[in-house]
């Protein structure tokens, strides 16, 4: 079946630190995968994405590349800053069944 | 930009009532999705449409019903509330199914069931 595995958070970081946030998945076939946000009270909000292989997603300075031989898509950043604080899911998409399957989130906390 | 909305935002319910979530997009998506997410948790699909008049079940569909009359519209109905339905419901959508395309979401609505 599929599933995404992600650490579990809290991540408490100072400004200007460099964030990874790790994610494996479980998936038949050739999913996309996906990085969403969730600041708090609000919905989910695309991150970024990758569809194929060794493609690389970024955005607002994050970025995560697709990793078929480890079954990985890890976020990172170069320097968090504040503002980045939120909770973090990683998600694929399951081409047969147009379904989306998202981790438990990973809370992000970043100290001034 | 209105994408995907939501009503209502936040609602208290007692137990035993029934409501319904509304959810409309006007992206022209065929896909639509009610997604739960419980207090600190993932997130759980309880239904989703490939389109109009196609309905089915996710993880998590005891206690919910949903219809698609339209392409627009993808209401959630909740039927004999009960304490365990306290979460906060997102709506989805997505274009072309899950195929390399985004899923959007709604601002989610806050129930609480006492």
């Amino acid at each position: 079946g599929n599933s995404v595995t992600q650490m579990e958070g809290p991540v408490t970081l100072s400004e200007e630190a460099f964030l990874t946030i790790n994610c494996t998945y479980t998936a038949t076939g050739y999913p996309s995968l996906f990085w969403y946000v969730q600041y708090p009270g609000e919905g989910l909000q695309l991150l970024l994405k990758a569809t194929k292989a060794d493609d690389k997603g970024s955005n607002k300075g994050f970025e995560a590349t697709y990793r078929k031989e480890t079954t990985s898509f890890h976020l990172e950043k170069g320097s968090v800053q504040v503002s980045d604080s939120a909770v973090y899911f990683c998600a694929l998409s399951d081409v047969n069944f147009n379904k989306f399957y998202f981790g438990s989130g990973t809370k992000l906390n970043v100290k001034p | 930009n209105a994408g995907v909305t939501q009503t209502p935002k936040f609602r208290i319910l007692k137990i035993g009532q029934s409501m319904t979530l509304q959810c409309a997009q006007d992206m022209n998506h065929n896909y639509m999705y009610w997604y739960r997410q419980d207090p600190g948790m993932g997130l759980k699909l309880i239904y989703y449409s490939v389109g109009a008049g196609i309905t089915d079940k996710g993880e998590v569909p005891n206690g919910y019903n949903v219809s698609r009359s339209t392409t627009e519209d993808f209401p959630l109905r909740l039927e004999l509330a009960a304490p365990s339905q306290t979460s906060v419901y997102f709506c989805a959508s997505s274009s072309q199914g899950a195929s390399g395309n985004t899923i959007y979401f709604g601002e989610g609505s806050w129930l609480t069931v006492v």
